[in-house]
C-alpha cells in the first residue's frame, strides 16, 4: 500500500513568494494532520482535518498560512507571502479515527527553505 | 494545554538496554504514544499506552503510570540502527490530535 505522499520534497523560494505544499493521505483514512518541525520548536501541529473538515487550526501561525482539504484524497498547505522564519520541514500525516491507537502515519515531509 | 518533558540526548553502546523517560502535564489525557524518527526521515509509530502497565513489542517496550503522569520507552539489545530521535506524544481527549515532546536523540556506539 502506498503511504502518505507529499510534494514537493524540497522547496527553495524567496521571501514574499507563495508556497503550496501538497499531501495525499492513505486511502481510507479519515483524519489528516499538518505539522511543522524545526530544531527550536520541535514538531508542532498546525491543523487537523476530520472527514475533510478542519477541526483544530489553533496551531496555524498566522493569516499567511491556510490549509484546505477539498476531498478525502488531497490536501494543501499554502503560505502567502512566505518569510525566512517559515523555513522548516512540513509533514503531513493521516490516521483512521476510531481505531484504538489512532496511529498517525507520516509522509516523507517537504523541506522548505525561504531565502 | 499540554506539556511533555523528555531528556534531550541519551547515549548507549550496542547490546545495552536504555530507558527514555517522559513526564507530561495535560488537561485531558487519553494515551501516550512513542514515535521514532531517523535523521532526515519521518516519524514512525512505535507503541501506545492507554492503561497503566507495560506494552511489549519485540525489543521495544513502553510503560505508563497515569497516576504519576509518567511513561518510558525501553529499548533492549540496542543496535546501531536504533540511533534516532524518540518522541513521546500525548493524545487529547475527544480529538485525535497528538502533542509531541521535543524528542530524545539516542546515540548508539559500537
Amino acid at each position: 500500500d502506498a503511504g502518505v505522499i507529499q510534494s514537493p520534497r524540497h522547496e527553495v523560494t524567496e521571501m514574499g513568494q507563495e508556497v503550496t505544499l501538497r499531501c495525499k493521505p492513505i486511502s481510507g483514512h479519515n483524519s489528516l494532520f499538518w505539522y511543522r518541525q524545526t530544531m527550536m520548536r520541535g514538531l508542532e501541529l498546525l491543523i487537523y482535518f476530520n472527514n475533510n473538515v478542519p477541526i483544530d487550526d489553533s496551531g496555524m501561525p498566522e493569516d499567511r498560512f491556510s490549509a484546505k482539504m477539498p476531498n478525502a484524497s488531497f490536501s494543501t498547505l499554502k503560505i502567502q507571502p512566505s518569510e525566512p522564519r517559515d523555513s522548516a520541514v512540513y509533514f503531513c500525516a493521516s490516521s483512521l479515527k476510531g481505531v484504538r491507537t489512532d496511529t498517525q502515519y507520516f509522509g516523507p515531509g517537504t523541506r522548505l527553505t525561504v531565502l | 494545554g499540554q506539556s511533555l518533558e523528555q531528556p534531550s540526548e541519551v547515549t548507549a553502546v550496542e547490546g545495552a538496554i536504555v530507558q527514555i523517560n517522559c513526564t507530561y502535564q495535560t488537561s485531558g489525557f487519553y494515551g501516550l504514544s512513542w514515535y521514532q524518527q531517523h535523521d532526515g526521515g519521518a516519524p514512525t509509530f512505535l507503541s501506545y499506552n492507554a492503561l497503566d502497565g507495560l506494552e511489549e513489542t519485540g525489543r521495544f517496550s513502553s510503560f505508563l503510570s497515569r497516576s504519576d503522569s509518567y511513561g518510558y520507552l525501553l529499548l533492549q539489545e540496542l543496535q546501531m540502527k536504533d540511533s534516532a530521535s524518540y518522541f513521546c506524544a500525548v493524545r487529547d481527549l475527544g480529538y485525535s490530535t497528538l502533542t509531541f515532546g521535543k524528542g530524545t536523540m539516542l546515540l548508539v556506539s559500537p
